[in-house]
């Protein structure tokens, strides 16, 4: 069974357009993430949330609305595409770090949806 | 403020020789360190973590890394290259959010390439 899933794994869209994408992990973990790949490869967490709250909101347009129903589904919808949001979109889930903190704890990747706005 | 600088933007070995992939890191506390492997058109998949234990940490396919907090760096290597390591790899320090959840911060990653 996969434990972070995603879909679609490809999603052509022209400009202007509101899309989903939906992730759900398996995993029984706590915390969901959202992380941006551009065309130079760089990695950049976009939103975190812990028990279906946001925890981490790092300056994303407000074109994007990440959506958490419970704590192991977390959709991210996108509002009035724009071309510059080409990129591949990764979904990722940890376990809560408790007191300890979260730090070490490994993130689980899914296999990404890649994004193509025309 | 926690980084990671990957040193190479690529590195081309041959089938069977070793392989190292530099990263050197920057953290105002003891830092957690990953190496994850993403293939091409792949999701990303971690090779290994170090979380401030044993400073050699052995990851999958033969991978290993030693973190060196006098140098700062945190080095993957392989004895021996197989082709099916050819693939993108990233360099990822970990910020840690109240506990309940941590931020990777992730180098701009090396493409391994690797000749028969």
């Amino acid at each position: 069974d996969t434990a972070v899933s995603q879909t679609p794994k490809y999603l052509v869209t022209q400009m202007g357009n509101d899309k989903s994408i939906k992730c759900e992990q398996n995993l029984g973990h706590d915390t969901m993430y959202w992380y941006k790949q551009d065309s130079k490869k760089f990695l950049k967490i976009m939103f975190s949330y812990n028990n279906k709250e946001l925890i981490i909101n790092e300056t994303v347009p407000n074109r994007f609305s990440p959506k958490s129903p419970d704590k192991a589904h977390l959709n991210l919808h996108i509002n009035s595409l724009e071309l510059g949001d080409s990129a591949v979109y990764f979904c990722a889930s940890s376990q809560d770090g408790g007191l300890r903190g979260a730090k070490g704890n490994t993130i689980y990747f899914g296999e990404g949806s890649w994004l193509t706005v025309v | 403020a926690q980084s990671v600088t990957q040193l190479d933007s690529h590195v081309s070995v041959s089938e069977g020789t070793p392989v190292l992939l530099r990263c050197n890191y920057s953290s105002s506390y003891s830092p957690s360190l990953f190496w994850y492997v993403q293939h091409p058109n792949k999701g990303l998949q971690l090779l290994l973590k170090y979380t401030s234990a044993a400073t050699l940490v052995k990851g999958i396919n033969g991978f290993e890394a030693e973190f060196k907090k006098s140098e700062t760096s945190f080095h993957l290597t392989k004895p021996s290259a197989h082709m099916s390591d050819a693939a993108e790899y990233f360099c990822v320090v970990s910020m840690n959010y109240g506990g309940a959840t941590n931020k990777l911060i992730f180098g701009t990653g090396t493409l391994l390439a690797v000749q028969p």
